[in-house]
């Protein structure tokens, strides 16, 4: 176990609805990074927050957006659903942006 | 250009058989540069970091700057070493943020 806690770890939705995906990093760790898993693109980085304040971003759509909150979890917030967002997010954590990333178990989402 | 280059979708050897897996990167500074190990779209795990030269369940990286490459390897392989292995880069001073290569599966058949 991680310590990098993903809800929920499935997700069935229909085209054009909206999702929230939530993580809770481990313990003491200010960073957050959200990852896409697809069987196409492989693991593509969305976005990193580190103490509640987005520090880089990657190839996020702008129908998806993300914050980090006081108590330092995240979410992430997928609108405007098409079928090619079904993949695997991943949300992992570090104690500050020179060390490890822990990885949470993820959230498989599935868009009907 | 920051990219991580796995070749080899997939590589099947033999239990007790040497594993190579390949990673090359691109990349214009001083790379920091990991490996991830995924058992069945599990989480993702830390496998090596180029920084620690340790050797994780008999697997071994070395980072070659003139090749620009960074290898897993390991001399023996067992069949529960069979997982998609990701080779990953972390920029400087961007955050921290990994840069992941394709991934590799690998099949060690008894």
């Amino acid at each position: 176990d991680s310590g990098v806690t993903q809800t929920p770890k499935h997700l069935i939705t229909a085209t054009g609805q909206r999702v929230t995906l939530r993580c809770s990093p481990r313990s003491g760790d200010l960073s957050v990074y959200w990852y896409q898993q697809s069987l196409d693109q492989g693991l593509q980085f969305l976005i990193q927050y580190y103490n509640g304040e987005e520090r880089a971003k990657g190839n996020i759509l702008e129908r998806f957006s993300a914050q980090q909150f006081p108590d330092l979890h995240s979410e992430l917030n997928l609108s405007s659903l098409e079928l090619g967002d079904s993949a695997l997010y991943f949300c992992a954590s570090s104690v500050s942006t020179n060390e490890k990333l822990f990885f949470g178990s993820g959230t498989q989402l599935s868009v009907l | 250009a920051q990219r991580v280059t796995q070749p080899e979708k997939l590589l099947s050897v033999f239990k007790g058989a040497p594993v190579e897996l390949k990673c090359n990167y691109s990349y214009s500074g001083s790379p920091e540069l990991f490996w991830y190990v995924q058992y069945s779209r599990q989480r993702l795990q830390l496998l090596l970091r180029h920084i620690s030269r340790e050797s994780i369940k008999g697997f071994t990286a070395d980072l070659n700057k003139g090749e620009t490459s960074f290898h897993l390897k390991k001399p023996f392989a067992q069949e529960e070493d069979s997982a998609m292995y990701y080779c990953a880069l972390r920029p400087y001073n961007q955050g921290g943020k990994l840069i992941f290569g394709q991934g590799t599966e690998l099949s060690v058949k008894p």
